[in-house]
């Protein structure tokens, strides 16, 4: 069955850093790009950053730029976010999702359950 | 940035009634438009994209309309399984943005 599944999620305290995983499963990972959306509790979606598939370029929201680094590993059929200087506002369950556009910005037709990042001392 | 307004934040109808949902896009986006289904505790799932293009298994009940920078999401018979939180998200350009959600309780 295609899926996408997150992980890394967790309890971390203001300044502190988080990875969190994207692994892919049952499609041809390395032709998509990948998207992660996060959502703050009972708030709506906010889009945080996009990887392209073969030319990698990466994109960031600016209220992640310069803290959040998107890559990917296509061998591992899996992408991920390395979030630094985290912030009590970062706090929020993130999805990845699927985009089948080279360009990263398309429609995202398969998303991954979420993990949940908590950002508090 | 390209801000997503999208109308209303929440209604209640009935079984069976149409339901309109409008999104307006603060600047030219052609139809890079997408719509999403969010039930509780679930990720969101797409419905349309394109404006107006069906995803594959969703029911003909969903519909999609609009260019430029005005937008319409219909549900032609509103359904009890329907109920959930809806978004438009643009993808005209970085950073992509998504609406403020409608909220469709039965």
């Amino acid at each position: 069955e295609v899926h996408l599944v997150e992980s890394g999620g967790g309890l971390v305290k203001p300044g502190e850093s988080l990875r969190l995983s994207c692994a892919a499963s049952a499609f041809g990972f390395s032709d998509y790009s990948v998207t992660w959306v996060r959502q703050a509790p009972g708030k709506g979606l906010e889009w945080v950053s996009s990887i392209t598939s073969f030319t990698t370029y990466t994109y960031y929201a600016d209220s992640v730029k310069g803290r959040f680094t998107i890559s990917r590993d296509n061998a591992q059929n899996s992408v991920y976010l390395q979030m630094n200087t985290l912030r009590a506002e970062d706090t929020a369950v993130y999805y990845c999702a699927r985009d089948p556009c080279r360009s990263g910005k398309c429609y995202l037709n398969l998303w991954g359950p979420g993990t949940l990042v908590t950002v508090s001392s | 940035d390209i801000q997503m307004t999208q109308s209303p934040s929440s209604l209640s109808a009935s079984v069976g009634d149409r339901v309109t949902i409008t999104c307006q896009a603060s600047h030219y986006i052609n139809i890079y438009l997408n719509w999403y289904q969010q039930k509780p505790g679930k990720a969101p799932k797409l419905l349309i994209y394109d404006a107006s293009k069906m995803e594959t298994g969703v029911p003909s009940t969903f519909s999609g309309g609009g260019s430029g920078t005005q937008f319409t999401f219909t549900i032609s018979s509103l359904q009890p399984e329907d109920v959930a939180t809806y978004y438009c998200q643009q993808y005209g350009d970085f950073p992509l943005t998504f609406g403020g959600g409608t909220r469709v309780e039965i």
